[in-house]
């Protein structure tokens, strides 16, 4: 059982690339979501997935989009990747919508 | 943006000491809290969830809520160094798509021995 995954670890981009992160979770959980965290923001709500086939905006979604490609998967879109958007962004999933489980994060850079 | 505040800290204990985490929300319709630990360069772990007033006791951690006053701490009995980390409040936000939550900066605690 290895909860909820994340690909890739790491990544560099220059400003303009486009880049797919990627999330799974093994929990058959319904719910599943995307953070951004930067230092003195906290964590910042960007989509949510509350079941598959479903997809919501959260309370930074510019500059992202997102596909809940089935129950377990759930992955976040850079269009064209801009320096503010240099962060470490985590998936996370949950049962009931409320307790949520994290990913170990993807750290990315974008100069 | 309903608020959740938590005081950033650095708070300071030293070990065997309680260390008190303090969070304030604005949402009165807020129906559910939890609080994540976080060590620096990891994920937030959910370590206690509290839905009712009142105390909610888990080994050394106790969660307690009050909504009258829109206020949810965390106590950690007999402080260990590994306790040192960034404790997150979150709460609850009912929308027209389901529900998330909304999650305070965090505070910075320090367990010295």
């Amino acid at each position: 059982n290895a909860g909820v995954t994340q690909t890739p670890k790491f990544q560099v981009l220059k400003t303009g690339q486009s880049m797919t992160l990627q999330c799974a979770q093994d929990m058959n959980h319904n719910s599943m979501y995307w953070y951004r965290q930067d230092p003195g923001m906290g964590l910042r709500l960007i989509y949510y997935s509350a079941s598959e086939g479903t997809t919501d905006k959260g309370e930074v979604p510019n500059g992202y989009n997102v596909s809940r490609l089935n129950k377990r998967e759930f992955s976040l879109r850079l269009e064209s990747a801009a320096p503010s958007q240099t962060s470490v962004y985590f998936c996370a999933s949950g049962k009931t919508s409320l307790e949520q489980y994290f990913g170990p994060g993807t750290r990315l850079t974008v100069t | 943006q309903k608020e959740v505040e938590q005081n950033s800290g650095p708070l300071s204990v030293p070990e065997g000491a309680i260390a008190s985490l303090n969070c304030t929300y604005s949402d009165r319709g807020s129906q559910s809290f939890f609080w994540y630990r976080q060590y620096s360069g990891k994920s937030p772990e959910l370590i206690m969830f509290i839905y009712s007033n009142g105390d909610k006791e888990d080994g050394r951690f106790t969660a307690q809520l009050n909504k009258a006053s829109q206020y949810v701490s965390l106590l950690i009995r007999d402080s260990q160094p590994s306790d040192s980390a960034t404790y997150l409040c979150a709460v609850n936000v009912i929308s027209n798509s389901g529900y998330a939550l909304n999650f305070g900066k965090g505070t910075s605690l320090l367990v010295t021995p």
